[in-house]
């Protein structure tokens, strides 16, 4: 399958441990935030999104946490397990209901 | 089919070669998205159909690119003359509505422009 994120940064934790992963935005405009999680030969896949009038939104494991004021947002993966070793992206919609705008990727490695 | 579905996979093709790429998106869906990723980078925006119309086509990179979806649901990314900066992984998106719904991705085609 397609590799992605050969020259990513890497983000390596032990399985169980909790995984943080940054992300700058750069639109200040942007109202909407999505975490993706893309596999080796997949497509991105959905983790959890953030509206700007929000600063913190929880799902099953996952924390997005958004500081508008620096404009960054960060992803919280609770008690990392193998399964969540990918490529994640941030995305930012500047233009509400059109196109995304996806941030560079951090890979993160789950070590047994 | 549950999800988003794009053929071929893979494709090679020699530079100048046209290609079409397809996209099969979640029945009933309104919106689809085309987006380009290089290797080691993060999908970059091509274009978006609202149904049948295309609303915006701002990311194609030059006229070799072209995308159609006649019927609202099916849609051909199209791409003429190809050449070696054309290689990457394709995308393909579809959401629900218009506003802020989540887009779900197909695997994606790799195209490689020898």
């Amino acid at each position: 399958g397609e590799s992605v994120g050969l020259h990513l940064p890497t983000l390596s934790v032990q399985e169980g441990d909790n995984s943080i992963i940054n992300c700058a935005y750069s639109n200040s405009a942007s109202d909407y935030f999505i975490w993706y999680k893309q596999e080796s030969g997949k497509g991105p896949q959905f983790i959890i999104d953030i509206r700007s009038n929000m600063d913190k939104r929880q799902g099953q494991r996952v924390t997005v946490l958004l500081n508008k004021t620096v404009k960054h947002l960060s992803l919280q993966i609770a008690a990392t397990q193998p399964g969540d070793s990918a490529v994640y992206f941030c995305a930012e919609n500047p233009n509400a209901g059109n196109m995304l705008t996806f941030g560079g990727g951090t890979r993160l490695m789950v070590k047994p | 089919g549950a999800g988003v579905s794009q053929s071929p996979r893979y494709k090679v093709a020699k530079r100048g070669q046209d290609v079409a790429l397809r996209c099969d998106p979640i029945s009933g869906h309104v919106s689809l998205f085309w987006y380009q990723q290089a290797l080691g980078q993060g999908p970059e925006f091509l274009t978006y159909f609202q149904n049948e119309a295309q609303l915006d086509k701002s990311g194609l990179p030059s006229d070799r690119f072209f995308a159609e979806r006649p019927e609202g649901s099916v849609s051909t990314l199209k791409i003429q003359r190809t050449q070696q900066e054309d290689s990457a992984v394709y995308l393909c998106a579809s959401s629900i509505g218009t506003g802020d719904n989540e887009q779900f991705f197909g695997p994606g085609t790799r195209l490689t422009v020898l």
